[in-house]
């Protein structure tokens, strides 16, 4: 069974642009997460989609946004570029079956996507 | 809210060496514990996890095993290879709040294998 993909895998936008991340999920999982992984504040919670809703939602501006389509796979959209966005944006899929909170579910984490923004 | 704290690294260690990495948290209820690790260059992979207390997570060599009493989840392995050289997290899910899809990380920890 494929993992989870990303693309692309590498970007490099200004400030002041927007950027679209993708993420493919492992068949038949549907939950995806996105995580911001920096040297200085580690990896930190984005959103999380389940069946085109999202459930949850970390401490980001509003720039960061997300969506799920019908086939589980995600987008997250950042708008009007900082430097400080400058991160590893992860991916994970989880399986989920029940759409109910199991916090035993494992998350699978794709490649991630590097983006750079000068 | 939920949180993880690791201990301060990097860990630098000689091949065969035995390799303890702490980890500790903060959480209401009962969380789910996991330990990722990071390769260069590439995504986070699950190592083992444990899901309730006294469980024993396994996996590769490595142990760890949920201590609710003392809040704790240590990271073992006997004789570390210089191919597990990487970036270590530990991490957890639930325990209370809202916890839709969302582990929570400690800070990583660096651990190099010298041969």
């Amino acid at each position: 069974k494929a993992g989870v993909t990303q693309t692309p895998r590498y970007l490099i936008k200004t400030r002041g642009q927007q950027v679209t991340l993708s993420c493919s999920p492992i068949s038949g999982h549907r939950s995806v997460s996105w995580y911001q992984q920096t040297p200085g504040q580690g990896l930190q919670f984005l959103f999380e989609y389940f069946s085109e809703t999202q459930r949850n939602k970390g401490n980001f501006p509003g720039r960061f946004s997300g969506r799920q389509f019908s086939n589980s796979r995600s987008e997250m959209n950042v708008s009007t570029l900082e430097l400080g966005d400058s991160a590893l944006y992860l991916c994970a899929s989880s399986l989920d079956p029940s759409g109910k909170v199991r916090s035993y579910n494992e998350q699978f984490f794709g490649p991630g996507t590097r983006l750079t923004v000068l | 809210g939920n949180s993880v704290t690791q201990m301060e690294g990097p860990v630098t260690l000689s091949e065969e060496a035995f390799l303890t990495i702490n980890c500790t948290y903060t959480a209401t209820g009962y969380p789910s514990l996991f330990w990722y690790v990071q390769y260069p260059g590439e995504g986070l992979q699950l190592l083992l996890k444990a899901t309730k207390a006294d469980d024993k997570g396994s996996n590769k060599g490595f142990e760890a095993t949920y201590r609710k009493e003392t809040t704790s989840f240590h990271l073992e392995k006997g004789s570390v290879q210089v191919s597990d050289s990487a970036v270590y997290f530990c991490a957890l899910s639930g325990g209370g709040g809202t916890s839709y899809g969302k582990l929570t990380f400690g800070q990583g920890t660096i651990l190099t294998v010298h041969p």
